[in-house]
């Protein structure tokens, strides 16, 4: 069964750490890895990874794939207070199984607190 | 803004009523999802269209259907709502049937009391 799992599910840090989250996968046919930021509704897009070694910027947000490890990191340096929110990570596949074409891990629930 | 649009954006209704949830995608692009969130659970696909036509099915319950407009808009119709339902229910776009960024709305909040 496809799967994405996300670790840890819930992380309280302090304002100016930085952190480490992680997206591992099982799927078939793998295409791409996606990061979106959930705070209080709509999900935001964060990253689109789809070649292994390449990481991705934005401010202090990074992402890197490792395709040969099946996983995916969201690094975020010098947290801040905002950056508190539910980060999803999602797989796209080729073609569509029961879960469509692209399937969610859980979260991961960041707390920044100040 | 995601150029996803939702409505309502919240509704609170009876057991046993129906809803329909609207949702237009970004202009340009064909397809929509459906998803739902409850409180402990992670997003659950429900449907996907494309272009007017099904895609791909999820969990999707019996009671509730969907359907892509040729306009593109969508609509997610909720029948014989159970507590259980309560849920934010969240629209997605994107350009092509798979293999691209997919866009969410802001989400309808639904509260069967």
């Amino acid at each position: 069964e496809d799967k994405v799992v996300q670790s840890p599910l819930s992380l309280v840090v302090h304002e100016g750490d930085t952190v480490t989250l992680n997206c591992s996968y099982e799927v078939t046919n793998f295409r791409s890895l996606l990061w979106y930021k959930q705070e209080k509704k709509a999900p935001t897009f964060l990253f689109m990874l789809t070649s292994s070694g390449i990481e991705k910027k934005s401010g202090r947000l990074s992402s890197i794939l490792d395709k040969k490890e099946l996983f995916s990191i969201l690094n975020i340096t010098a947290t801040q207070t905002g950056d508190s929110a539910i980060y999803l990570c999602a797989v796209i596949m080729n073609y569509g199984g029961s879960q469509g074409n692209l399937i969610f891990g859980k979260g991961t629930k960041l707390s920044v607190k100040p | 803004d995601s150029g996803v649009t939702q409505t309502p954006k919240h509704l609170i209704t009876a057991t046993g009523q129906r809803v329909t949830l609207r949702c237009s995608p970004r202009s340009g692009d064909l397809s929509v999802y459906w998803y739902q969130q409850s409180l402990d659970q992670g997003l659950q696909f429900l449907i996907q269209y494309y272009n007017g036509e099904e895609r791909a099915k999820g969990n999707i319950l019996e009671r509730f259907s969907a359907q892509q407009f040729p306009d593109l808009h969508s609509e997610l119709n909720l029948s014989s709502l159970e507590l259980g339902d309560s849920a934010l229910y969240f629209c997605a776009s994107s350009v092509g049937a798979g293999g691209n960024t997919i866009y969410f709305g802001e989400g309808s909040w639904l509260t069967v009391v």
